[in-house]
């Protein structure tokens, strides 16, 4: 089975300031790993996601993720933080073979302060 | 534009009403999901369904069923509501089946209260 933890459930940032979002993750097989954002009163959207090749990943909105399978973690960093950015963060991960489905982590409820 | 609309933003229904929550998707996807958010649990994968007439259970299917007479429409069913269903709900579609590796769009929830 997988799992995902997030390792921090609220995080308060200063506009402008990098920030870094904690993912780790468990599972015995092969995953693709996840970043989706939520932003207030809306459905989830995709980050970024890594299914193989380079180990960072980009995505929207200036975020990167890099994957470290001896660590287990697929963390979520930006180097500069907008007001904008104010949202609930989720990692997720899924098996490479026979899935249907995304595990979500609890999520980060990220906080950009002026 | 990819579109997944919940038919209800927000429903306020009485202990032991039937209550239907409903997702259409216009992007011919084959897999829909609804997903149950609640605060510090994150999402919880109620049912999914990956072709008409079919349907799998996730990890929390207890109270509910599902409807997917339609590609493009998959309904959630509470038989008879209680108060610790008051929740958001979640709808979701993809085009990817097996070896998951698709992005999920999501509708923007159906929030619901049992009194």
């Amino acid at each position: 089975a997988q799992s995902v933890t997030q390792l921090d459930s609220q995080v308060p940032v200063f506009e402008e300031a990098p920030v870094e979002l904690r993912c780790n993750y468990s599972s015995s097989v092969s995953v693709y790993l996840f970043w989706y954002v939520q932003y207030p009163n809306q459905g989830l959207q995709l980050l970024l996601k890594y299914l193989s090749g380079s180990t960072l990943v980009k995505g929207i909105n200036g975020f990167e993720a890099e994957f470290n399978k001896s660590q287990t973690s697929f963390h979520l960093r930006k180097p500069s933080v907008h007001i904008s950015d104010t949202a609930e963060y989720f990692c997720a991960v899924s098996r490479r073979t026979g899935a249907n489905n995304l595990f979500f982590g609890t999520g980060t409820r990220l906080t950009v302060i002026p | 534009d990819v579109k997944v609309t919940q038919s209800s933003r927000y429903l306020v229904k009485r202990t032991g009403e039937k209550v239907f929550l409903e997702c259409v998707q216009d992007m011919d996807h084959e897999n829909m999901f609804w997903y149950r958010q609640d605060p510090g649990l994150g999402l919880r994968l109620i049912y999914f369904s990956y072709d008409v007439k079919m349907k799998e259970k996730g990890d929390i299917p207890e109270g509910y069923s599902v409807s997917r007479e339609k590609k493009e429409r998959f309904s959630l069913i509470l038989e008879s509501a209680s108060t610790n269903q008051t929740s958001m709900y979640l709808c979701a579609s993809s085009s990817e089946g097996l070896g998951f590796s698709g992005e999920l769009f999501f509708g923007e929830g159906s929030r619901l209260t049992v009194l």
